[in-house]
């Protein structure tokens, strides 16, 4: 079975601008979670998207976002950027919800923002 | 509110030497869930173990060994016979579940293995 798969594996952006990442969630996985990991705050969850809904919301701007697909893949966006946006960017999909369920994730894009 | 304890910020250890992680949580919920996730130095977290609040029971998988201990809100996590491939950044994790909502996972800080050969 294939992995949780994320793309870009590493991007490299200026202040102001936006990004898109994408991440493919496991065969039959219909929640996918977005973290960011950074070596100050650690993990931090995004956003939880199950059947194309977001089902949670953590504690960030407005200008993070996400959608999910009818294919249970999923897009986060992030619009003008800064310079804290700088991180690892970590998809997770499990089976019906990360609640109940363990995750597996994929290997994250790494963004760094100039 | 949620919230998970992770004291132990940076632990090394001599190959062979058994180590144990320590994960201390609160929540208000009474059904929950507890998860260990393992970050090797590639980067990808691999999950290790799950555990609901009614299941108190330690479990064993080869070398490693989890105690859940509800009185004092903590789940540990023990490798015994400690090898190199156990360098990493190991996370708890908890989250709440109710019969109308789901909450969101929370990760603890990390501990940070070294186990030097």
């Amino acid at each position: 079975k294939a992995g949780v798969t994320q793309t870009p594996r590493y991007l490299i952006k200026t202040r102001g601008q936006q990004v898109t990442l994408s991440c493919s969630p496991i065969s039959g996985h219909r929640s996918v979670s977005w973290y960011q990991q950074t070596p100050g705050q650690g993990l931090q969850f995004l956003f939880e998207y199950f059947s194309e809904t977001q089902r949670n919301k953590g504690n960030f701007p407005g200008r993070f976002s996400g959608r999910q697909f009818s294919n249970s893949r999923s897009e986060m966006n992030v619009s003008t950027l800064e310079l804290g946006d700088s991180a690892l960017y970590l998809c997770a999909s499990s089976l019906t919800s990360s609640t109940f369920y363990e995750q597996y994730f994929g290997p994250g894009t790494r963004l760094t923002v100039t | 509110a949620q919230k998970v304890t992770q004291a132990q910020t940076e632990i090394s250890v001599v190959e062979k030497e058994d180590v144990t992680l320590d994960c201390v949580y609160e929540t208000r919920d009474t059904t929950y869930y507890l998860f260990w996730y393992k970050q090797p130095p590639s980067g990808e977290l691999v999950f290790l173990i799950r555990r609901n609040s009614f299941d108190e029971q330690n479990e064993i998988s080869g070398r490693y060994s989890w105690n859940f201990q509800k009185s004092t809100s903590s789940f540990n996590f023990t490798i015994t016979a400690s090898q190199v491939v156990d360098s990493a950044v190991y996370f708890c994790a908890l989250s709440e579940a109710t019969k109308t909502s789901y909450d969101k996972v929370i990760f603890g800080p990390g501990t940070s293995l070294s186990v030097i050969p």
